[in-house]
C-alpha cells in the first residue's frame, strides 16, 4: 500500500515569513496530492490539492509543487499569518485499491 | 446544508462495552470512510465504503466493525472496546471513490475507554 511520509513534524514560522512542508510517498502511480488544514478542536478541511498531470498549483498565498522523479509534494504557504496556524496533513490514494493514506501531520505556528 | 454529522461527540466508556458512533452524510456521495486521529500518527484510515453494501479494511481495522445498508450512513461499531481504542474519530465522505476527490470530514467523536 501507500505510504507517506510528511516533515517537518513541527514548524514555528515569524507572521510574514514563509512555510513549506514536504511529504514523499512510495507508489509512482499515485496520481492525486491533497492537503488538508485542521484548525485546533475543528475538523480537517481540504485547502489545496494537485493532480499528476501539473507540477505546482497556486491559490492565493497557498501552492503546491509535485515532483513525480523523486515522489514528494509539498505545500508552501506565503506571508504568513496568525490565522495559518493549524495542523496541515498531505495524503495520497492507494492506486490499487481504495485507501487514502495521510502523513503524521505538521504542526504550524505562526509568531507575531 | 451539505454536510457530514457523527454522533455521539463525546463519549466516555469501559472495556467490553459495545458502542456504536453514527456518521451520516446529504451529499449523496458514494465513498465513505473512518479515521482515527491519535498525536503524532496523523490521521488512520479503519474502514471505508465505496457503496451500499461495499465495505473494505483501511490501515486499521482491527477491533473495529462497520456497515453500509443505505447511501447515507456509515456507523463504525466497537464490539468489545478496549483502552487502546481511545481516540478522536473522524467519519468523511466524498463524491467519487478510490478517495480521489475532497474528502468532507465530520466534526469528530472522542472516545475515552476506560
Amino acid at each position: 500500500g501507500e505510504n507517506v511520509e510528511q516533515h517537518p513534524s513541527t514548524l514555528s514560522v515569524q507572521e510574514g515569513d514563509s512555510a513549506v512542508i514536504k511529504c514523499t510517498y512510495s507508489d509512482s502511480a499515485s496520481n492525486y496530492f491533497p492537503w488538508y488544514k485542521q484548525e485546533l478542536g475543528k475538523r480537517p478541511q481540504l485547502i489545496i490539492d494537485i493532480r499528476s498531470n501539473v507540477g505546482e498549483k497556486k491559490d492565493q498565498r497557498i501552492a503546491v509543487t509535485l515532483n513525480k522523479t523523486a515522489k514528494h509534494f509539498s505545500l508552501h504557504i506565503t506571508e504568513t499569518q496568525p490565522e495559518d496556524s493549524a495542523v496541515y496533513f498531505c495524503a495520497a490514494p492507494d492506486v490499487h485499491d481504495y485507501k487514502l493514506s495521510f502523513g503524521a501531520g505538521t504542526t504550524v505556528t505562526v509568531r507575531a | 446544508e451539505a454536510q457530514v454529522t457523527q454522533n455521539p461527540r463525546y463519549l466516555i466508556t469501559v472495556t467490553g462495552k459495545k458502542l456504536t458512533v453514527t456518521c451520516s452524510q446529504n451529499m449523496n456521495h458514494e465513498y465513505m470512510s473512518w479515521y482515527r486521529q491519535d498525536p503524532g500518527l496523523g490521521l488512520r484510515q479503519i474502514y471505508y465504503s465505496m457503496n451500499v453494501e461495499v465495505t473494505d479494511k483501511g490501515d486499521v481495522p482491527e477491533g473495529y466493525k462497520v456497515s453500509r445498508k443505505e447511501k447515507r450512513n456509515f456507523p463504525l461499531i466497537l464490539e468489545s472496546p478496549s483502552p487502546n481504542q481511545t481516540s478522536l474519530y473522524f467519519c468523511a465522505s466524498s463524491l467519487v471513490s478510490q478517495g480521489r476527490e475532497t474528502q468532507y470530514f465530520g466534526p469528530g467523536t472522542r472516545l475515552l475507554v476506560l
